[in-house]
């Protein structure tokens, strides 16, 4: 079946990028469907940060969009997300996820999460 | 932007009781564009309904979802105890999404 994983740091100092990487497993990527990354700080919400296609058509939401980049590493089955400057309020845990597009949009399959602390 | 309000912020309930939770868009938002999730503590959101109304795999059918335009409503008939968790609703239009700030729904 279709997994999702996500790695990369887990601390991050004020003002740098944080950067992950979702490798998806089971499915392949350049076969379609869009992917995205949401983000939930502790003890709050979830918010959209953007989503890609396959061929790396990218949306981004309005209030981070200064800041993010997401790519796709088709070879690799991965994608990736990027986030510059970041501060004590991008604290939070990411997620990344398959956005289905059949009779409705959704996420659909997500991962696990990765807890990324932005701190000194 | 469009901004999804969900309603209530908390609701308390027992078990074997109905919920309903609302959730509310502040312009209009295809059918097709509307979804929901359950969250349980240091877990992933889960989906439950796509398409407004239309249960996502493996979801029990005492879970159902209705509504058009700017207001939507999920709907548990009967509560079990694995209901209680955190339910957002999303919206994704025009290449852009967002979710409501969710309801908790927690055990009376």
């Amino acid at each position: 079946q279709v997994q999702l994983q996500e790695s990369g740091p887990g601390l991050v100092k004020p003002s740098e990028t944080l950067s992950l990487t979702c490798t998806v497993s089971g499915y392949s990527i350049s076969s379609g469907y869009y992917w995205g990354w949401v983000r939930q700080p502790p003890g709050k919400g979830l918010e959209w940060i953007g989503s890609i296609y396959h061929s790396g058509s990218t949306y981004y939401n309005p209030s981070l969009k200064s800041r993010v980049t997401i790519s796709v590493d088709t070879s690799k089955n991965q994608f990736s997300l990027k986030l510059s400057s970041v501060t004590a309020a991008d604290t939070a845990v990411y997620y990344c996820a398959r956005l289905k597009q059949t009779s409705g949009v959704a996420f659909d399959i997500w991962g696990q999460g990765t807890m990324v602390t932005v701190s000194s | 932007e469009i901004v999804l309000t969900q309603s209530p912020g908390t609701l308390s309930l027992s078990p074997g009781e109905r919920a309903t939770l609302s959730c509310r868009a502040s312009q209009s938002v295809s059918s097709s564009y509307l979804a929901w999730y359950q969250q349980k503590p240091g877990q992933a959101p889960r989906l439950l309904i796509y398409g407004a109304s239309t249960r996502a795999t493996g979801i029990p059918d005492r879970f159902s979802g209705s509504g058009s335009g700017t207001d939507f409503t999920l709907t548990i008939s009967r509560l079990e105890p694995e209901d209680f968790a955190v339910y957002y609703c999303q919206q994704y239009g025009s290449s852009l999404s967002s979710f409501g700030q969710g309801t908790k729904l927690e055990i009376k």
